[in-house]
């Protein structure tokens, strides 16, 4: 199995910050990553795929970057409807998701 | 725009089947292109991702839950549903259906269900 984790787990942070957020790999999956924002009691938003791909009506302040094992989730512009909590799923062999990291307000 | 809608029971017993529908709209199943997954989020935790079905019967798994784990698409219904059988407590969670964004990105899941908790519980 292709584990996946991610860091800060929590992570605060004003509007206006520049946010980073990284997944990582136990093995290479080459760019087959994705990223979600889930809100509470909601179903998670794909926001990029295939590492840095954008999808469709998300905002640009959004971007992805990486390949092999370690990948990254900027958001460049902090807005308040930002703040959620993001996953990582890779879909190199099947599918596994990274355990979240929530961003909340400082 | 497609939604996709989970149904089915909210308590389950322990060591029987857990059984959920998926109904889509605005789209038709049967036009393929997509592929229809099953995901499952245990409370507070993160995601598990349990299966895919293509419009065509075709399925993959889960190896972990594999063994347990049965997707059938009904297109006449414009449905498809999940059987997970001999549940424990550790099956609890929010079932979630969704699809993938299309254009050969099946594991993108682009349109997702609002989500269905099942209890298992005696």
């Amino acid at each position: 199995d292709i584990q996946m984790t991610q860091s800060p787990s929590t992570l605060s942070a004003s509007v206006g910050d520049r946010v980073t957020i990284t997944c990582r790999a136990s093995q290479s999956i080459s760019s087959w990553l994705a990223w979600y924002q889930q809100k509470p009691g909601k179903a998670p938003k794909l926001l990029i795929y295939k590492a840095s791909s954008l999808e469709s009506g998300v905002p640009s302040r959004f971007s992805g970057s990486g390949s092999g094992t370690e990948f990254t989730l900027t958001i460049s512009s902090l807005q308040p409807d930002d703040f959620a909590t993001y996953y990582c799923q890779q879909y190199n062999s099947y599918s596994t998701f990274g355990p979240g990291t929530k961003v909340d307000i400082k | 725009q497609v939604q996709l809608q989970e149904s089915g029971p909210g308590l389950v017993k322990p060591s029987q089947t857990l059984s959920l529908t998926c109904t889509v709209s605005g789209g038709s199943i049967s036009s393929g292109g997509y592929y229809w997954s099953w995901i499952r989020q245990h409370p507070g935790k993160g995601l598990e991702w349990i299966g895919y079905i293509y419009y065509s019967g075709s399925t993959y798994y889960n190896p972990s839950l594999k063994s347990r784990v049965t997707i059938s698409v009904d297109t006449s219904k414009n449905q498809f549903s999940l059987k997970l059988s001999s549940v424990t407590a550790a099956d609890t969670a929010v079932y979630y259906c969704a699809r993938d964004r299309g254009l050969g990105e099946f594991w993108a899941l682009s349109h997702w269900g609002q989500g269905t908790l099942v209890t298992v519980s005696s």
